[in-house]
């Protein structure tokens, strides 16, 4: 079946102008996770949701990013006013339900350029 | 808050060498424990994982882990490594009692040569 997909898979953008990345998870995962990988510095985890509750944004760095997720589905993560700090690949990834005993399913990522 | 630490950041073997590769997390309560994988050009998946029951847990393609719970440590191991596990090895740690985050360690990349 088809599995975490992400759009674009490459975004170069100008400093100071916003972007907006998309994440289709796997249909029927309720929880959904947002994830930054910088060059030497692993996983960092963004956001997270899970069904209906409120997100858990505690991994927003600041308040230039946020994210939301519509209709249980589909997921967009915003950066405003972009900095050069913000390059990287960003993940999405997707579980059946909310609690690690699931297995989570990692999209391609989109790699994020601010020149 | 609950951290992970890979001491290696980039090993390099020879085919047939056996691998270990460490984590430490830091968290004195219940931890759920992973390792996920990412080959070039793929994405990440999961290699194996660590709930509860026997601490030594075995995953795909040859890989085991040693879950040790006085040491805070969830070393990942393979007795003979091929040129096709080179690849980028991702430790993570989930606190259940507190949240369904997973935080993952910087990763090692580790490159077997033919």
């Amino acid at each position: 079946g088809a599995g975490v997909s992400q759009s674009p898979s490459n975004k170069v953008t100008e400093k100071g102008k916003d972007v907006e990345l998309r994440c289709d998870p796997i249909s029927g995962h309720t929880a959904l996770y947002w994830y930054r990988q910088s060059l030497g510095q692993g996983l960092e985890f963004l956001i997270y949701f899970q069904g209906n509750s409120a997100p858990d944004k505690s991994g927003l760095p600041s308040d230039r990013f946020s994210a939301e997720r519509t209709g249980g589905s589909v997921s967009t993560l915003t950066i405003q006013r972009t900095q050069q700090e913000d390059s990287a690949v960003y993940l999405c990834a997707s579980s059946a339900q909310g609690t690690a005993l699931y297995e989570q399913y990692f999209g391609p990522g989109t790699r994020l350029t601010v020149t | 808050a609950q951290s992970v630490s890979q001491h290696n950041h980039h090993v390099i073997l020879s085919e047939a060498a056996s691998l270990e590769l460490g984590c430490n997390y830091s968290y004195g309560g219940t931890v759920n424990l992973f390792w996920y994988v990412q080959y070039p050009g793929q994405h990440l998946q999961l290699l194996l994982k660590y709930f509860s029951g026997d601490p030594l847990v075995k995953g795909i393609k040859g890989f085991e882990a040693e879950f040790i719970k006085s040491k805070f440590s969830f070393n990942l191991r393979k007795p003979s490594v091929q040129w096709s596990d080179t690849a980028e090895y991702f430790c993570a740690v989930n606190a259940p009692e507190r949240d369904d985050k997973i935080i993952f360690g910087k990763g090692t990349r580790l490159h077997i040569l033919p």
